[in-house]
C-alpha cells in the first residue's frame, strides 16, 4: 500500500502565505490521482477544501488554492487568517485504493 | 444536499463483531461509489474500504489493516451502507465515518467505536 507524506506541522504568520505539501511513496503525484485536500478543526468533522488538484466551490474561501508543485501535491493558502488554523489532510486516489497522508498541523501566530 | 448520518457504535470486546449503518440521502445513493474512513482518537484519517455501485458490480476493496476481517455492503433499496466489523482489536477504536469522497460532498457526524475489555 502507498504511504502518502506531509508535513507533520507547520507554522504561518496572519496575513502571511503558506505551502503544504503531498508526496507519494509511488513516485511523483499526477492529476491522475485525483489529490483532495481537506481541513479537520477541533472537534469537528472534515471538511473538503479542494477536489481534483485544484477545483474548488464557494464553500472554500478564496485564499486557498491547489496545484502540482515539484512531483507533489500542494495546497497554497495566501493571506493566513487565524481561522485557518487547523489540520489538513491530503487524500490520493490509487488503483484500487484510497489513501490519505499524516495530516499537518497548521497553526497561525 | 448531501446527508450522511452514521450509527451502530459502541463498547465492544477485543475479537468481538460490530456493524455500522450509514443512512445516506440528498443524492442518487445507488449511482455512488461509498467509502468508510476512520479516525483513532488524536490522530490522523485511515481510509477503510470502499464499495463501487451495482453498476460496477459492487466490487469491494479495503486497507491492508482490516481486509480479512472487515466487509462494506449496501443496500440501494434503503439508502443505507454497512460496515461489518469482525474479530476487532484495539487498534480498530475510534470514530468511522461514511463518504462519498466525491468532489464537496460533506461528511456525516462520524459514529464512535471502542474496542476495550
Amino acid at each position: 500500500q502507498a504511504v502518502v507524506t506531509q508535513e507533520p506541522s507547520l507554522t504561518v504568520s496572519p496575513g502571511g502565505t503558506v505551502t503544504l505539501t503531498c508526496g507519494s511513496s509511488t513516485g511523483a503525484v499526477t492529476s491522475g490521482h485525483y489529490p483532495y485536500w481537506l481541513q479537520q478543526k477541533p472537534g469537528q468533522v472534515p471538511k473538503t477544501l479542494i477536489y481534483d488538484t485544484s477545483n474548488k466551490d464557494s464553500s472554500t474561501p478564496a485564499r486557498f488554492s491547489g496545484s502540482l508543485l515539484g512531483g507533489k501535491a500542494a495546497l497554497t493558502l495566501s493571506g493566513a487568517q487565524a481561522e485557518d488554523e487547523a489540520d489538513y489532510y491530503c487524500l490520493l486516489f490509487y488503483s484500487g485504493s484510497r489513501v490519505f497522508g499524516g495530516g499537518t498541523k497548521l497553526t497561525v501566530l | 444536499e448531501v446527508l450522511l448520518v452514521e450509527s451502530g457504535g459502541g463498547l465492544v470486546k477485543p475479537g468481538g463483531s460490530l456493524r455500522l449503518s450509514c443512512v445516506a440521502s440528498g443524492f442518487t445513493f445507488d449511482d455512488a461509489w461509498m467509502h468508510w474512513v476512520r479516525q483513532a482518537p488524536g490522530k490522523g484519517l485511515e481510509w477503510v474500504g470502499l464499495i463501487r455501485r451495482k453498476a460496477d458490480g459492487e466490487d469491494t476493496d479495503y486497507s491492508a489493516p482490516v481486509k480479512g476481517r472487515f466487509s462494506i455492503s449496501r443496500d440501494d433499496s434503503k439508502n443505507i451502507l454497512y460496515l461489518q466489523m469482525n474479530r476487532l482489536k484495539s487498534e480498530d477504536t475510534g470514530v468511522y465515518y461514511c463518504s462519498t469522497l466525491n468532489h464537496m460532498d460533506p461528511w456525516g457526524q462520524g459514529t464512535l467505536v471502542t474496542v476495550s475489555s
